[in-house]
């Protein structure tokens, strides 16, 4: 029961364009996106996020939109820097007393060409 | 300040063979969830403990698998007699316990990759 998918696994954009990341979720009761980024060997590492009552969130070159009544999520990276390579897993939350568990995506490598 | 350590880094273990992970949650943090990346796969939740307590184990398999969080020491997941489907990734994540909203200020660890013969 995939709640959270990423049905892009992988993504290949040139530097200086735009890398848009697609994430679809099925469960009513998520009120909490966000964005990991994971290099190699590494946990992975906050971007950003949104809450339902927003449909946009931006911080730097880094913006998420939420269209809830698609449920459906995007990040986009604009402009795209080869340090931006990385795999982008998208992550949602159900508010409540455990509300810190985070369901996953399986994510979508971007390659980001010099 | 050091982030979140796991250790060890990668373990190998042999079918029916115990696996210990660890994992040292950031300076001051006394939340603690742990999560696994089957292979292509996204991380999976399996349990979130606070010091001496586990709040939530919906994630964690009912049966080997068992995770604690002393008072003192580090976060330990174990599994018992592993199988070749234990093979995995294994993420420690801690947050602060505070006002903060732990779904943006969960701290990921490294890793353990887990490899069973």
């Amino acid at each position: 029961d995939q709640q959270v998918k990423q049905n892009s696994p992988s993504l290949s954009v040139q530097e200086g364009r735009i890398s848009i990341l697609n994430c679809d979720y099925t469960n009513s009761m998520f009120d909490y996106f966000l964005w990991y980024k994971k290099y190699p060997a590494e946990g992975p590492t906050f971007l950003i996020s949104i809450s339902s009552i927003k449909d946009k969130n931006e911080d730097g070159r880094f913006t998420v939109f939420l269209n809830k009544s698609a449920k459906h999520l995007s990040l986009h990276i604009v402009p795209s820097q080869p340090g931006d390579s990385a795999v982008y897993f998208c992550a949602a939350s159900v508010g409540g007393t455990s509300y810190g568990k985070l369901t996953f995506g399986q994510g979508t490598i971007l390659t980001v060409h010099p | 300040n050091a982030g979140v350590m796991q250790n060890p880094r990668h373990l190998v273990r042999r079918r029916g063979q115990e696996a210990r992970l660890r994992c040292s949650p950031m300076k001051g943090h006394s939340h603690v969830y742990w999560y696994r990346q089957l292979p292509e796969e996204g991380l999976k939740f399996m349990v979130y403990l606070q010091k001496e307590n586990i709040i939530d184990e919906s994630g964690m398999p009912k049966e080997r698998f068992s995770a604690e969080f002393p008072k003192e020491g580090p976060s330990i997941l174990r599994i018992q007699q592993v199988v070749r489907g234990d093979s995995a990734a294994y993420f420690c994540a801690s947050s602060p316990g505070d006002n903060r909203d732990p779904r943006e200020t969960q701290y990921f660890g490294p890793g353990t990759r887990l490899l069973v013969l």
